[in-house]
């Protein structure tokens, strides 16, 4: 079935470095790519999305990239901050009868200061 | 605007028990989603509805869990009878359509005993 692999599942950087979070994804027709921040005992909150007929997008500290050919995209967090210490999900949408999401397992980030 | 509102927020039962959870998804969102996350891993869909309308429950266990979404707005998730590894917190998002943001409530933790 449709899977989506995400790497590293730990991540710690020193406050100022940037961190970089990869996900490979098996569903070619996978058009939708949302990138999740949770917080501890909190609920997922989209930070970015891409969509297939785009290669990159950024939002202030925070970038994607997107490479259909070789079915992989990642997150990009420049400038990390304590505050961004959380898990970070990424997902890709499935095709099946709907457009649901399949989740990876998540990064969990460690930013000290 | 008002976010995802689910309850309870909590639930603790002994197994072979019955739990419902409830979902309240934001004003005009066609799509609803009740999402299983098990500790440690990333949301995995159980049931989809476009209005009142299943899109996808491929991956709900039809023989114990139940869902419906009376008159395209609130919806309910049942599970009867529960199990052991029924723990986990049980997340419902809603978007606009198929393919827009999902916006996720704040989940029900669920303890099975």
């Amino acid at each position: 079935g449709e899977n989506v692999e995400q790497h590293p599942s730990t991540l710690s950087v020193q406050e100022g470095d940037s961190a970089v979070i990869k996900c490979t994804y098996s569903d070619s027709a996978s058009n939708y790519f949302p990138w999740y921040k949770q917080e501890l005992g909190k609920r997922p909150q989209l930070i970015i999305d891409i969509r297939s007929n785009v290669g990159e997008k950024k939002d202030q500290r925070i970038a994607v990239t997107l490479n259909k050919t070789a079915k992989h995209f990642s997150l990009h967090i420049t400038e990390t901050q304590p505050e961004d210490s959380a898990v970070y999900f990424c997902a890709a949408s499935i095709r099946q009868a709907g457009t649901a999401l399949i989740f990876g397992k998540g990064t969990t980030l460690s930013v000290s200061s | 605007e008002a976010g995802v509102a689910q309850s309870p927020r909590y639930k603790i039962i002994e197994k072979r028990q019955s739990v419902a959870f409830w979902c309240n998804p934001i004003s005009g969102h066609a799509t609803l989603y009740w999402y299983q996350q098990i500790l440690g891993q990333g949301p995995k869909l159980l049931i989809q509805f476009q209005n009142n309308g299943v899109v996808d429950d491929s991956q709900l266990p039809k023989d114990r869990f139940s869902a419906e979404r009376l008159k395209g707005v609130d919806s309910t998730l049942k599970i009867q009878p529960a199990k052991l590894e029924d723990s986990a917190v049980y997340l419902c998002a809603s978007s606009p359509g198929f393919l827009d943001t999902q916006y996720f409530g704040p989940g029900t933790r669920l303890t099975v005993l």
